[in-house]
């Protein structure tokens, strides 16, 4: 199985300031013959389910603010929030869907300091 | 607008079963896998494993092999979760998810609390 890893735990950030949320696999998502990351980004607020914001490592869903934006290729992935908003407080994960059992990585909690 | 709508909270002894379903609306049931993700509390997300709402084909986590049967009914574009021999540890919340690839769609989640 691909293990994903995200770090940091968590991180607090002032309203206004940018956040960066790091994910690392256990072996490359890059398919080669499309030159595609299967990697997705998810947010999951208090008490919601989870909703995709990123997916092929940086294309953005319909309707997500553009503040939000990832990159990376390969076995490294960044989710980046340029100018942290309040409803941003949330949990973000890091998905992957190249091959086998699909895994998150563990979870990273954004807060306001 | 895709919807999928989960059934209520259960509550269960240990060593019973529960089954969970999933009314899709919105879209073409056959043509999209739907998938299972259950969240214990204060925890991450763990996938269980996914149906072929086309073919009834499945594929699940090794962890629930034996445990967990994913089925469906087109006629009322219904997916149900079944697990059985619960355990303390199987209380969390239970999510269907229709996978475009990524999971683009959500179920709102089903909270499953077993009892001893």
């Amino acid at each position: 199985d691909i293990v994903m890893t995200q770090s940091p735990d968590s991180l607090a950030v002032s309203l206004g300031e940018r956040a960066t949320i790091n994910c690392k696999s256990s072996q490359s998502v890059l398919k080669s013959s499309n030159n595609k990351n299967y990697l997705a980004w998810y947010q999951q607020r208090p008490g919601q389910p989870p909703e995709v914001l990123i997916y092929w490592a940086s294309t953005r869903e319909s309707g997500v603010p553009d503040r939000f934006s990832g990159s990376g290729s390969g076995t490294d992935f960044t989710l980046t929030i340029s100018s942290l908003q309040a409803e941003d407080v949330a949990v973000y994960y890091c998905q992957q869907y190249y091959n086998g059992p699909r895994t998150f990585g563990q979870g990273t909690k954004v807060e306001i300091k | 607008q895709v919807h999928l709508v989960q059934s209520g909270a259960e509550v269960k002894k240990s060593g019973a079963s529960v089954k969970v379903s999933c009314k899709a609306s919105g879209y073409t049931f056959t043509d999209y896998h739907m998938h299972w993700v259950r969240q214990a509390p204060g925890q991450g997300l763990e996938w269980m494993g996914w149906i072929n709402p086309n073919s009834g084909g499945t594929n699940y986590a090794e962890k629930f092999q034996g445990r967990v049967t994913l089925t469906r009914d087109t006629s009322i574009t219904t997916a149900y979760m079944e697990l059985s021999r619960l355990r303390s540890d199987d209380t969390a919340v239970y999510y269907c998810a229709r996978e475009n690839w990524y999971y683009e769609n959500w179920g709102q989640g089903t909270l499953v609390t077993v009892s001893s």
